[in-house]
């Protein structure tokens, strides 16, 4: 079955950096496009980046732009989020979600989801 | 503030029917670009409940259904249960944004 699960949530203080995971396993990592969507304690969803099924197409809110990095290693399945500067504002549960489709020029729906990792930046 | 406007909250008794409107633009939902609705219990991670505008994932129920007109998407949900209380939120791509955008969620209540 599909299973997503992320790791590497933690206490940063600001302006550092943290790295997130989201292993995938249960699918053909390689042909979905995936994402990180983060909630903030008690807020609504939001969306914070996205990577073609080949990792040649990325997107990112501006949010986050010029400080989080989305990668992905089709070999090892795994899913990554470089997220550097950190602010108090980026403290949230962070879910990576698999894409319907491939591509990132739109969506087709998040249809599989992790149980989240949890960031907290705090000094 | 969000790209896509939810209601915050919605109420119903059971066995009623609800709708929950998601609001967009010309660069969104107007656009052509489809909506996707998800369910969230506090606690959990989103599930997709409705897919390009009006499909249901396999084991969604025939009770949760999905419309779309011009800017705008309507969720509905008919003989209201009370395991459907949760959080609902609707979701798009936005071309001027170049991103996914979701709308800031609405809260059902079943009284």
């Amino acid at each position: 079955q599909v299973q997503l699960e992320e790791s590497g949530g933690g206490v940063v203080q600001p302006g550092r950096s943290l790295r997130l995971s989201c292993a995938a396993s249960g699918f053909t990592f390689i042909a979905y496009a995936m994402h990180w969507v983060r909630q903030a304690p008690g807020k609504g969803l939001e969306w914070v980046a996205d990577i073609s099924y080949d990792g040649g197409d990325k997107s990112y809110a501006d949010s986050v732009k010029g400080r989080f990095t989305i990668t992905r290693d089709n070999s090892k399945k795994t899913l990554f989020l470089e997220m550097n500067s950190l602010r108090l504002e980026d403290t949230a549960m962070y879910f990576c979600a698999r894409d319907r489709g491939g591509t990132v020029t739109t969506t087709l729906g998040f249809d599989y989801w992790g149980q989240g990792t949890l960031v907290t930046v705090s000094s | 503030q969000s790209v896509l406007t939810q209601p915050p909250s919605v109420s119903g008794t059971p066995g009623q029917r609800v709708t929950i409107s998601c609001t967009g633009s010309s660069s969104n939902i107007g656009a052509l670009y489809d909506v996707h609705w998800y369910q969230q219990v506090p606690g959990y991670p989103p599930k997709l409940l409705i897919f390009g505008n009006t499909n249901r994932p396999s084991g969604v129920p025939d009770r949760f259904s999905g419309s779309q007109s011009g800017t705008s998407a309507s969720l509905a949900i008919t003989g209201l249960q009370a395991e459907d209380e949760a959080d609902y939120y609707c979701q798009s791509y936005d071309r001027s944004l170049s991103g996914v955008v979701f709308g800031g969620g609405t809260k059902l209540t079943v009284l």
